[in-house]
């Protein structure tokens, strides 16, 4: 089953902050946050694994609840670096959310 | 460290006809995975391999896509023949640990753009 993310797409002013949501309708252990900007191949980012083990990357953080089946990414103080495409994965990152587009201006 | 690299990095062809694209992963890395990323989607995995041997080729359509990871390094998608359909940038990752660990971090090469007229 994919996951689905929320929103679709976001438009953020430098340092405004932004939250982006993912999730899915099976049991969870593991999500894996990537960012694709435009033209290029997904980054990692972060995994988020059931019992709360997370690694965080520059002012982006995530969270994991295992009851409601969602991870929710967090970038604080946006920098026009974090335009981009962000897909969550599940089942060990092998299904892909169809993507939140983040668009930051100056 | 040198990443994953693929080739060709663009190719236009022809419904029917046939194409090839090769993937080279990262040093080391035993687990492969060819994606298909249709235009404003995420990627969509087609196959996996552990080493030389597939863990997932479910999604793989099998009457026309074939991979093969000879010796347990580089790896080769082939689309015979291609459909309209099929137009999408496939993108090759390794990950240095085994296919059914939550620490795959993957890395992912340039991708292939393929057109389909």
């Amino acid at each position: 089953q994919q996951p689905v993310q929320s929103p679709q797409a976001v438009i953020l002013r430098e340092g405004e902050d932004a939250v982006i949501n993912c999730s899915s309708s099976k049991a969870l252990y593991s999500v894996h946050w990537y960012r694709q900007k435009h033209g290029e191949a997904p980054v990692f980012l972060m995994i988020l694994l059931k019992g709360g083990e997370q690694k965080g990357h520059d002012k982006i953080s995530a969270s994991f609840n295992e009851k409601k089946q969602q991870s929710s990414l967090y970038l604080t103080a946006s920098q026009l670096s974090y335009s981009g495409t962000y897909f969550c994965g599940t089942e060990d990152a092998l299904i892909f959310g169809k993507g939140t587009t983040l668009s930051v201006s100056s | 460290e040198a990443g994953v690299a693929q080739s060709p990095r663009y190719k236009i062809i022809e419904k029917r006809q046939s194409v090839a694209f090769w993937c080279n992963p990262i040093s080391g890395h035993a687990t492969l995975y060819w994606y298909q990323q249709i235009l404003g989607q995420g990627p969509k995995l087609l196959i996996q391999f552990q080493n030389n041997g597939v863990v997932d080729d479910s999604q793989l359509p099998k009457d026309r896509f074939s991979a093969e990871r000879l010796k347990g390094v580089d790896s080769t998608l082939k689309i015979q023949p291609a459909k309209l359909e099929d137009s999408a940038v496939y993108l090759c990752a390794s990950s240095l640990v085994g296919w059914n660990s939550p620490h795959n971090e993957q890395f992912f090469g340039p991708g292939t753009r393929l057109t389909v007229l």
